[in-house]
């Protein structure tokens, strides 16, 4: 079975760094870009960027570029999203999912990872 | 960038109804758009690409269209099923990627 697995809830300072982590199995984790999705309780869906695992190759949305950064290890199925300084607006749910190319969408998703700023 | 519009945002159905979400494209996105499923505490699951296409999986009840200007699609769920209540958005992936602010069926 293809599944993604994210790292559990995070409670966090304003000001201090994070790394969450998604972690691929049931298929060959270089073959497919791995994306970010970031939901605010209550809105809608927004794209932060991909990942190609290979090469650890990236893409970001104009939005969050230079706010996070992806980067991925391929010897162990897991891709991870990092912030160095957090803010209070960065509370939300993440989402990793993987990037079928061609035309098909995002499949699966992880569970998601809540994570929570306020001091 | 472009944006994606969808409506409504609540609706309320019945067992056994027949319901259809729009989505709207801020301009021609040559039928790449995918629909997800959303059930609480749960991330988002493909049901429908490349406008019309069910994913592995998804019963023949879910159906997606689009219309000839490339701009304008629905979703449409028949015979509603008491799993089918979750919340359900639209994304377009012919330039980079973004979603429909997302549509919450509930029971009527």
């Amino acid at each position: 079975e293809v599944q993604l697995v994210q790292s559990r809830a995070e409670v966090k300072k304003p000001g201090e760094s994070l790394r969450i982590s998604c972690q691929a199995s049931g298929y060959r984790f270089s073959n497919y870009w791995v994306a970010w999705v970031r939901q605010v309780p209550g809105k809608g869906l927004e794209w932060m960027g991909k990942i190609d695992p290979d090469d650890s190759y990236t893409n970001y949305s104009p939005s969050f570029r230079g706010h996070v950064t992806m980067s991925a290890d391929k010897s162990i199925s897991t891709a991870y999203l990092q912030w160095t300084s957090l803010k209070a607006s960065d509370t939300a749910i993440y989402y990793c999912a993987r990037l079928i190319s061609g035309d098909y969408g995002f499949d699966p998703w992880g569970q998601g990872t809540l994570v929570i700023v306020s001091s | 960038d472009i944006q994606m519009t969808q409506s409504p945002s609540t609706m309320s159905a019945s067992v056994g109804d027949r319901v259809t979400i729009t989505c709207r494209a801020s301009q021609d996105i040559d039928g790449r758009l995918a629909w997800y499923q959303q059930k609480p505490g749960e991330g988002p699951k493909l049901l429908i690409y490349r406008t019309s296409n069910l994913a592995t999986g998804v019963q023949s009840r879910f159906s997606g269209s689009g219309s000839a200007s490339g701009t304008e699609f629905t979703l449409t769920i028949s015979n509603l099923q008491p799993d089918d209540f979750a919340t359900y958005h639209c994304q377009q992936y012919n330039y980079d990627y973004s979603f429909g602010q997302g549509t919450k069926l509930d029971i009527k």
